[in-house]
């Protein structure tokens, strides 16, 4: 089946860096979304980026489909971007539209 | 709105008991899934609606019932809960296929004994 991995799996920044994380998958897909996982546990959909670049303030995604990878940017981080990151996405030849999840990258910011 | 809900937050079954998670969403939208996540394995599909009356099963189905009799609702039952089946529940929803926006309810926490 199709495999979708992100990397790094953890990360630890200061307050102010920057940061870029990695989505793979094996196959082609309709879309892909990135997910923002509070410590609270909400989950927040922070694109739907099928392909080319989006920005939302200080995070940015670009995926490149046929290279098929992903990349979400996070600039000036602070303490509210903690939490899990995941992408998810959805099969080319999928009937119904199911979305697979990568693992997720935990993403904690120090003050 | 009030976007997706999910009831209970928090569930503590004994093995072989039953119950009904609960998911509403006021936003119109025809798909409906559920998910399930455990640690270290992201988010993994459970069964999925694509309007009334329609569902289908997804990654991981088996000891989950599911049915859609109004475009609002997509209750997820456990007939005999297993300590397998303790993990955090997510349910989404979006306007057309699940390849469009998803929008996810806060989660029902259930840990089974």
């Amino acid at each position: 089946g199709i495999q979708v991995e992100q990397s790094p799996p953890d990360l630890i920044l200061q307050e102010g860096a920057n940061s870029t994380l990695r989505c793979n998958f094996s196959d082609s897909v309709n879309n892909l979304q990135w997910f923002h996982q509070n410590p609270w546990g909400q989950l927040i959909n922070l694109f739907y980026i099928p392909s080319g670049t989006k920005q939302n303030g200080r995070l940015s995604a670009t995926t490149v489909a046929t290279e098929r990878y992903s990349l979400l940017y996070i600039s000036s981080s602070q303490t509210t971007d903690s939490g899990v990151y995941f992408c998810a996405v959805d099969l080319l030849y999928n009937q119904g539209g199911k979305l697979i999840f990568g693992q997720g990258t935990e993403l904690s910011v120090k003050p | 709105n009030a976007g997706v809900t999910q009831t209970p937050k928090f569930q503590v079954l004994k093995t072989g008991q039953s119950m009904t998670l609960q998911c509403a969403q006021d936003m119109n939208h025809e798909y409906m899934s559920w998910y399930r996540q455990d640690p270290g394995m992201g988010l993994r599909l459970i069964h999925y609606s694509v309007g009334a009356g329609i569902t289908d099963q997804g990654e991981v189905p088996n000891g989950y019932n599911v049915s859609r009799s109004t475009t609002e609702d997509f209750p997820l039952r456990l007939l005999s809960a297993a300590p397998s089946q303790t993990s955090v529940y997510f349910c989404a929803s979006s306007y057309g296929q699940g390849s469009d926006e998803q929008y996810f309810g806060p989660g029902t926490r259930l840990t089974v004994t």
